[in-house]
């Protein structure tokens, strides 16, 4: 499969507790975006990475969350002291630099318990 | 920021009739207007798109029209088939900078009566 692909495609957490996902994009796609998605509603932009630099962050993203694309291929969001709130799915797209569309990946669906 | 807004939330259909959602977008500059269909439990994937130079776009039975004076834009779904059935997304991207975000509207599920 040559998409976009995340892991774990569930977790289920205690509150309080951390977690950490990881996102493969497309090979030969530079940017990096990732989202979230709650029941109902549409995906909410997170923050962007262009190659290693995480160049945009939304103020939907608290201090609670990290984000890292050490080498410019996948990347990790991490949350810590998950709250119910965090409850989600947690989207990663991917973009080839010059063009416009996103691929998504199958999310990760949190839930905080 | 941008806001987009799409209407309607819900929306059913008989078996080979057109449907059509609209969105409305706020900010201007906005210049790349993607549609994204989401089945339950898959991952959104892109179905048309349309960028702000140009007014309509049609995919065989997709079209997506665009009104950038009055800001909004419309999907049409003609000779509606039941795998029409899906959640429609409808999102606005910024000009400038490097992200290109998307910002999305709330969705429209679609349903196609057999």
């Amino acid at each position: 499969d040559t998409g976009v692909s995340q892991d774990p495609r569930h977790k289920i957490t205690k509150r309080g507790q951390n977690v950490t996902f990881r996102c493969d994009p497309i090979s030969e796609h530079n940017r990096l975006y990732w989202y979230r998605q709650t029941l109902g509603q549409g995906p909410e932009f997170l923050t962007y990475f262009q190659n290693e630099a995480q160049l945009e962050k939304s103020r939907l993203l608290s201090d609670r969350f990290s984000a890292e694309r050490p080498k410019g291929s996948f990347s990790t969001l991490e949350i810590q002291r998950t709250e119910q709130g965090d409850s989600a799915m947690y989207l990663c797209a991917s973009r080839e630099g010059g063009h416009n569309e996103q691929f998504f990946g199958p999310g990760t669906r949190l839930t905080v318990l | 920021g941008e806001n987009v807004e799409q209407h309607p939330s819900t929306l059913s259909v008989q078996e080979g009739d057109s449907a059509v959602i609209k969105c409305t977008y706020s900010d201007s500059a906005s210049n790349y207007f993607p549609w994204y269909k989401q089945e339950l439990g898959k991952r959104p994937q892109l179905i048309i798109d349309i960028r702000s130079n140009v007014g309509e776009k049609k995919d065989q039975r997709i079209a997506v029209t665009l009104n950038k004076t009055a800001k909004h834009f419309s999907l049409h779904i003609t000779e509606t088939q039941p795998e029409d059935s899906a959640v429609y997304f409808c999102a606005a991207s910024l000009r400038g900078g490097s992200a290109r975000q998307l910002t999305f509207g709330s969705g429209t599920q679609l349903t196609v009566l057999p």
